[in-house]
């Protein structure tokens, strides 16, 4: 199974900043993997596929990069609606699928 | 546009079977393009993936939950099922459908259901 960790568990920035998230693989998934937001009671939206692709109707301030073991997800400008909590999701070598722990951006 | 919506109990007694259905609009789960599956979060906690499902009938299941689970398809209802038994309190969480792409690997999760919260008590 390919486990995926997210760090950090909680990131604090203020609106405007840039958030940096980061998500390591267990062992290498190539570009197979994915990022989620999801906000209180609601369910996870996609943001980004293969590692990079913005998912459609996803503003231009997130970003996705990395391959292999090491992404990052960047989130250039935070807004207000930004602060939520991200997962990454493994792709490349399932069953099982499995997700990271998630990172909270909370408000500073 | 694909939607999807589950349906089902909310209190499940612990030992019992859970019994959740995705309502698929938008679409058809008789699709050879689409994985149809389930995932799960605990209150407060992160995403299990629980399984997927291919029209076919072929199966995928988290190696974790496989002696406890089945996922099925109706295509005559537009809708897939999930059932696991032996439930237990570490059960409780709110459970999602979603849909990923057949493709091997393309298979992230858009778009999901909005979740059913099931908890499991006596």
């Amino acid at each position: 199974e390919t486990v995926m960790t997210q760090s950090p568990a909680t990131l604090s920035v203020s609106p405007g900043e840039r958030a940096t998230l980061s998500c390591r693989a267990s062992q290498s998934v190539s570009n197979n993997l994915a990022w989620y937001q999801q906000t209180p009671g609601q369910a996870p939206r996609l943001l980004i596929y293969g590692a990079s692709t913005r998912a459609a109707g996803i503003p231009a301030r997130f970003s996705g990069s990395g391959s292999g073991t090491e992404f990052t997800l960047t989130i250039s400008s935070l807004q207000s609606e930004d602060f939520a909590v991200y997962y990454c999701q493994q792709y490349n070598d399932w069953p099982p699928l499995t997700f990271g722990g998630g990172t909270k951006v909370e408000i500073k | 546009q694909l939607q999807l919506q589950e349906s089902g109990p909310g209190l499940v007694k612990p030992s019992e079977t859970l019994s959740l259905t995705c309502t698929v609009s938008g679409g058809s789960v008789g699709s050879s393009s689409r994985f149809w599956g389930w995932i799960r979060q605990p209150p407060g906690k992160g995403l299990e993936w629980i399984g997927n499902m291919y029209y076919s009938g072929n199966t995928y299941y988290n190696p974790s939950l496989t002696s406890r689970l089945t996922i099925s398809v109706d295509t005559s209802k537009n809708q897939f099922s999930l059932k696991l038994n032996s439930l237990t309190a570490a059960d409780t969480a709110v459970y999602y459908c979603a849909s990923s792409s057949s493709s091997w690997y393309l298979n992230w999760f858009d778009p999901w259901g909005q979740g059913i919260l099931v908890t499991v008590s006596s």
